[in-house]
């Protein structure tokens, strides 16, 4: 089945230390999309992809960076993370950039920070 | 700027029987499309429902439709005949026709009672 595969789904990291989540695809979509989703919150976009692309929201800190080396996999990197950084993170794809296209969203990675 | 609001943090519903979550949104275009997505515990999001607001018609999906109410800028979601697997938080969101960037609602944390 075609879908969006995040790696891996729990994740503990130190405080400061670097972290990389994944993200893969196999729905050969043009757009892949990065939130922070903290509890019993919202999802918070923090930037996607179109293409090669790269479009980062305004409010997303410099902490957080993102590499897509392929169509299939996009990675979040964390560069120094914080207590405030602990959270669900998920990642999400769509065809294209239409507003009627729907995103279709993998299981998450959940963060947290010692 | 658009912003989106589900009053309602928790309900509960008995099995078999019908629900209505309530999502109200602010915008000042004409043009956008609104969505449920559905996150069951520890699974990812998936799409529910979607609504384009230049169709004046209601949409629905087996058990899901929505009461689509432009002027007064709500969209609440109805499940008929409650199931035990519809025990998830449902987000309402907002998609823009000028931009792909979906705007989440908190989340109204639905639990289907036996």
């Amino acid at each position: 089945d075609a879908m969006v595969i995040q790696n891996p789904r729990y994740q503990v990291t130190q405080f400061g230390k670097p972290v990389t989540l994944s993200c893969s695809q196999t729905l050969n979509h043009n757009v892949m999309y990065w939130y922070q989703q903290k509890s019993s919150q919202a999802p918070k976009l923090l930037f996607h992809y179109y293409d090669k692309d790269f479009n980062n929201e305004a409010d997303t800190p410099d902490n957080f960076q993102s590499r897509r080396p392929n169509t299939s996999f996009c990675f979040l990197d964390i560069r120094s993370p914080g207590l405030g950084d602990a959270a669900m993170y998920l990642c999400a794809t769509s065809r294209d950039r239409t507003s009627e296209g729907e995103q279709f969203f993998g299981p998450g990675t959940r963060l947290t920070v010692l | 700027a658009q912003t989106v609001t589900q009053s309602q943090p928790e309900m509960s519903v008995q099995e078999a029987e019908t629900v209505t979550l309530s999502c109200t949104y602010d915008t000042s275009e004409n043009n956008y499309y609104l969505f449920w997505y559905k996150q069951p515990p520890s699974r990812q999001m998936i799409l529910v429902i979607r609504q384009e607001a230049y169709k004046q018609q209601n949409a629905t999906e087996n058990r899901f439709s929505v009461n689509f109410q432009k002027a007064a800028k709500s969209f609440s979601l109805k499940i008929s005949d409650s199931q035990l697997g519809d025990t998830a938080m449902y987000f309402c969101a907002f998609k823009s026709g000028a931009t792909n960037k979906l705007i989440f609602g908190t989340g109204t944390l639905l639990a289907v009672q036996p």
